[in-house]
């Protein structure tokens, strides 16, 4: 079975700071990772998701995150935060297969501080 | 191209009632997912979809229902609402099988319901 474990429930930078989210995951199969953003009383949002074609993916609104296999690690990075990317995001893993079912992490909310 | 839309946004029941919740996929997707998100117990997976088939279902007491038509649109049911059903529901529609499985969902913006 998959797992997502988000360390750090409430992370808090200054504008301007770099933001690292951390990510890891337990799978028994190759993962198919994905971070996602929520803002206030809305949905989830795909910010980025992990294609074998390379390690280190780049997301939208200057996120990133680097995938390792050794560390089991999928943490979300942005070199310089923005008071906009204050949210609370979630890292996912997917079962694969036929089937389509995403395990998420408890989530880590962002605070930006001025 | 439009979303997933969730009808209806904000839903207050009383204990004991039953609810129906509706998602409408994105064009094109045939798989549809539901989500329950709570304070302390997060994101959730209730139920997976497709071509009218329950192919998953989560760990949630039978009271808990879904199913979905032959236009894709999926609805989800509670009956005998509890209080700790509070929470925001989310649906999530992907491509389906044939996809590569690293294919993202595509999230509504939620039903919140509040049972009193």
């Amino acid at each position: 079975a998959q797992s997502v474990t988000q360390l750090g429930s409430h992370v808090s930078v200054s504008e301007g700071a770099l933001v690292l989210l951390r990510c890891n995951y337990s799978s028994s199969v190759p993962p198919y990772l994905f971070w996602y953003v929520q803002y206030p009383n809305q949905g989830l949002q795909l910010l980025l998701k992990y294609t074998s074609a390379a390690t280190l993916v780049k997301g939208i609104n200057g996120f990133e995150a680097e995938f390792k296999k050794s560390e089991t690690s999928f943490h979300l990075t942005k070199p310089s935060a923005h008071m906009s990317d204050a949210a609370e995001y979630f890292c996912a893993v997917n079962s694969g297969g036929s089937n389509y079912k995403l395990t998420f992490g408890k989530g880590t909310l962002l605070t930006v501080n001025p | 191209k439009a979303g997933v839309t969730q009808t209806p946004r904000y839903l207050i029941k009383t204990r004991g009632q039953q609810v129906t919740l509706s998602c409408s996929p994105i064009s094109g997707h045939r798989s549809v997912s539901w989500y329950q998100q709570t304070p302390g117990q997060g994101l959730q997976f209730l139920f997976e979809y497709f071509s009218e088939t329950q192919r998953n279902k989560g760990n949630f007491p039978g009271r808990f229902s879904g199913r979905q038509f032959s236009n894709s649109r999926s609805e989800m049911n509670v009956s005998t609402l509890e209080l700790g059903d509070s929470a925001l529901y989310l649906c999530a529609s992907s491509l389906g099988p044939g996809a590569e499985a690293n294919t993202e969902a595509f999230f509504g913006q939620g039903t919140r319901l509040t049972v009193v």
